[in-house]
């Protein structure tokens, strides 16, 4: 299985700040990578696809980049409802995976 | 708006099956691949396997033995069996569907139910 993994896995920051969040696949994905949003109790909420896609509805604060191996989500001016857990996921190869998360924190 | 909905028993025996449907309403289970994630209290996620609305299957291997999907398109549900479980498998599991396109993607997620294996 291809191993993804972010980091960092957990880090503070405060509102308006520029944040990015990396992930890396133990082999090359292409561009098949989507960046997931999880606040507690709650389901996951699709934020990106195809890498750099914004899904539809979600705040253009939010961006993503990369390909092949390595890749970022950066939130661009951190507001309240940013803070939680973010995850990545692959969807080049059986099974998907996804890494363990970035847990986003009020500082 | 599409809505998925899990529905099962909260607490299943260890060795014995924990079964759980997906209930899809505001929209078609047709045309569309639908996926099974689960999620142990305070980890991560892991994909468990999807079925396309024509019937066919993919699972994640670590659970391939034990894994069984089935879909009822005239209910607009789709189901999963996960056989001889054990502690490990206490988790939230998630229904969700792929975005239109055949991508692996998730867009639509039910709110999760949680599977508690304990005697």
């Amino acid at each position: 299985a291809i191993r993804m993994t972010q980091s960092p896995s957990s880090f503070s920051a405060s509102t308006g700040d520029r944040v990015t969040i990396t992930c890396r696949a133990s082999q090359g994905i292409s561009s098949y990578l989507a960046w997931y949003q999880q606040k507690p109790g709650r389901a996951p909420k699709l934020l990106i696809y195809a890498a750099s896609t914004l899904q539809s509805g979600v705040p253009s604060r939010f961006s993503g980049s990369g390909s092949g191996t390595d890749f970022t989500l950066t939130i661009s001016c951190l507001q309240s409802e940013d803070f939680a857990t973010y995850y990545c996921q692959q969807y080049y190869g059986y099974p998907y995976t996804f890494g363990q998360g970035t847990k986003l924190e009020i500082k | 708006q599409v809505q998925l909905q899990e529905s099962g028993p909260g607490l299943v025996k260890p060795s014995e099956t924990l079964s759980l449907t997906c209930t899809v309403s505001g929209g078609s289970i047709s045309s569309y691949y639908w996926s099974w994630i689960r999620q142990p209290p305070g980890m991560g996620l892991e994909w468990i396997g999807y079925i396309y609305y024509s019937g066919s299957t993919n699972y994640n291997p670590s659970l391939k033995s034990r894994l069984t999907m089935s879909v009822d398109t005239s209910k607009n549900q789709f189901s999963l069996r996960l056989s001889s479980v054990t502690a490990a498998d206490t988790a939230v599991y998630y229904c969700a569907r792929h975005i239109s396109g055949a991508s692996n993607v998730f867009d639509y997620w039910g709110q999760g139910a949680l599977v508690t294996v304990s005697s």
